[in-house]
Order: structure tokens, then C-alpha cells, then sequence
């Protein structure tokens, strides 16, 4: 079936460096792309997307780069900062209904 | 300010038990979703509803059951409790037009 295989599973990097997160998929029919963080304590919540007619997005300190032709999308951020510590998952759309298909997350922790 | 609200963050019971987790959002949704979380596993999907007293199994239904008798509430029903449910369950909610996902913060069941 479809699936969505992340990595690392855990990234430590130092703070004011930069992080990069890999996901691919395996759908050919995945238009939709999002990265969601999740603080302790706390339901995911929407960081960034990117659409299958898009290569790269930004926000600030957070890019997504997408890769259509080998399947693979990937979250980078720069300038980390101790907030930056959390979980983060990539999904890609399955389907209709709105479903996502989620990778398996990333723990990643920002040393001071 | 938005939001998805479910109604306990913590909750332990029996083996055996009927146990109901209920989720509720005010943003007029017509998706909603239920997932567990466990280390290393991602977000599993559980059921989801994308009308009134409509529902869809995801990857893991057995053991659960549901009911969404109204839009705005999204009912997650484990007939008898098993060890093995023991999880962190996250409801999440989106449009019909949108694949932004609105999360609840999650309730931590424990069976015991």
C-alpha cells in the first residue's frame, strides 16, 4: 500500500545551525505535501505545504523542497532555535476524502 | 481563535471497559478524523467521517467503533478495552476543500 518513509527518526543539531528533514512517498497520485510540528503536550499543528505544481516553498526560516520525479520532499530550517525543538511530520495526500498518508516523525532537539 | 477540542487529555481504565473519547470542533468541518499516535509508528487512522452519520475505517479499526450523529462532534468507542490500546489518540478536523488539518491536544489513555 501507500506509505511515506521518513528520516532521521531523531536529529540534534546545534543551535543557529541548519536542520533538514527527508520524507519520500511512494503515491504517484500525491498532489498535497504538508509538515506538521508538535510540541510536548500538544496536537500536530500545520508548519508548511507544498503542492505538486510548486518546487519550493518559504517562510521565513522554513523551506519546503519537492522533488516530483523521485518522490521525495524534504523541510529545512535554518538559524535553529531552542523553540525549534519538537516532533515533525511529513504527510502526503492519499486519495479523496482528504485523507494523508503521515511519516513516522522526527524528534528534533536544538543543543544550546 | 479556532479550534478542536477533546474532552479529556488524560484518562485510565479497565480492561474491559466501554470507553468513549469525544471530540469536538467549531469551525463547521465536515472531515473529521481519529488517529493514534505511538513512538515510532506515526499517526495511524483510526475512522473517519466526512458527513453526519457517515464514517469510513482507516488502517487500525478494529477494536473501535464511532458515531457522529452531529457535524460538530466526532465519537471514538472502544467496545472493551484491551492493554494494547493503550496509545495517545488525536482527533483532527478540514474542510471539504482543504487539506489543512486542525488537531485536538490528544488524550493519553492507559488500560490497565
Amino acid at each position: 500500500g501507500e506509505n511515506v518513509e521518513q528520516h532521521p527518526s531523531t536529529l540534534s543539531v546545534q543551535e543557529g545551525d541548519s536542520a533538514v528533514i527527508k520524507c519520500t512517498y511512494s503515491d504517484s497520485a500525491s498532489n498535497y505535501f504538508p509538515w506538521y510540528k508538535q510540541e510536548l503536550g500538544k496536537g500536530p499543528q500545520l508548519i508548511i505545504d507544498i503542492r505538486s505544481n510548486v518546487g519550493e516553498k518559504k517562510d521565513q526560516r522554513i523551506a519546503v523542497t519537492l522533488n516530483k520525479t523521485a518522490k521525495h520532499f524534504s523541510l529545512h530550517i535554518t538559524e535553529t532555535q531552542p523553540e525549534d525543538s519538537a516532533v515533525y511530520f511529513c504527510a502526503a495526500s492519499k486519495g479523496s476524502n482528504y485523507q494523508l498518508i503521515w511519516g513516522a516523525g522526527t524528534k528534533l532537539i536544538i543543543k544550546p | 481563535d479556532v479550534k478542536v477540542t477533546q474532552s479529556s487529555r488524560y484518562l485510565v481504565k479497565r480492561t474491559g471497559e466501554k470507553v468513549f473519547l469525544e471530540c469536538v470542533q467549531d469551525m463547521d468541518h465536515e472531515n473529521m478524523f481519529w488517529y493514534r499516535q505511538d513512538p515510532g509508528l506515526g499517526l495511524r487512522l483510526i475512522y473517519f467521517s466526512y458527513d453526519v452519520k457517515m464514517k469510513e475505517k482507516g488502517d487500525i479499526p478494529e477494536g473501535y467503533s464511532v458515531s457522529r450523529e452531529k457535524k460538530e462532534r466526532f465519537s471514538l468507542i472502544l467496545e472493551s478495552a484491551s492493554t494494547n490500546q493503550t496509545s495517545m489518540y488525536l482527533c483532527a478536523s478540514t474542510t471539504r476543500q482543504d487539506y489543512g488539518y486542525t488537531f485536538g491536544s490528544g488524550t493519553r489513555l492507559t488500560v490497565v
